[in-house]
């Protein structure tokens, strides 16, 4: 089945820091988006994008819809203690498609 | 609102045993899905449903039954456990009109021995 792979499968950074990850597909998708898992808990979701090129904040998180639809990026800027998590990224190739989950990027914050 | 709830928590099977995991939503949701999340795999889906009495099959769905009698509730069921079921099960529900945006039950860890 279609795969989404999502780099760096683990990142540990200083609080302060800021973090960039991105998710890369074979495939074109329609729809990117960007989950957090908490640890003990279900996803989040972050951010939709919906249209190439598409930029979106959500507070200190940016993510980006890739110009050729086939990756997405998403940024934090200046990482704080509550930032540790599971970060996925998800895309939908057509509308009637089910949404197709990478395996995400681990945030470890150093005290 | 309790969002969306899941039990039991956690729970340990033996090899054949069977076993209902039960999903509860609040918020009216049409849309309502089961997936499960192994390490390094991410979260795959197994089944779904569109609405109240109507199933579809998701990514990985041998081993599993579902049913939606009522909108509200979304059961997951193992006839014959087997130690591969071994994972978190997650349930999620969605609004029709806005698929995308999906809110996750807490989740229940299955250890099958």
């Amino acid at each position: 089945g279609q795969q989404l792979n999502q780099s760096p499968q683990s990142m540990f950074i200083q609080e302060g820091e800021d973090v960039s990850m991105n998710c890369t597909s074979s495939s074109i998708f329609n729809t990117w988006l960007w989950y957090k898992q908490d640890p003990g808990e279900g996803p989040v979701l972050l951010i939709a994008l919906y249209k190439a090129g598409e930029l979106t904040s959500n507070g200190r998180l940016t993510a980006q819809f890739g110009i050729t639809r086939k990756d997405s990026f998403l940024n934090i800027s200046a990482s704080i203690p509550s930032d540790v998590g599971i970060y996925f990224c998800a895309g939908r190739m057509n509308r009637d498609d089910k949404i197709i989950f990478g395996k995400g990027t681990r945030l470890h914050i150093l005290p | 609102n309790a969002g969306v709830t899941q039990t039991p928590k956690f729970r340990v099977l033996k090899t054949g045993q069977s076993m209902t995991l039960l999903c509860a939503q609040d918020m009216n949701h049409e849309y309502m899905y089961w997936y499960r999340q192994d390490p390094g795999m991410g979260l795959r889906l197994i089944h779904y449903s569109v609405g109240e009495g109507t199933t579809a099959k998701g990514e990985v769905p041998d081993g599993y039954n579902v049913s939606r009698l009522k909108k509200q509730n979304f059961l997951l069921g193992l006839e014959s456990a087997a130690p591969s079921q071994t994972s978190v099960y997650f349930c999620a529900s969605s609004y029709t009109n806005r698929p995308n945006e999906q809110f996750f039950g807490p989740g229940t860890r299955l250890t099958v021995l």
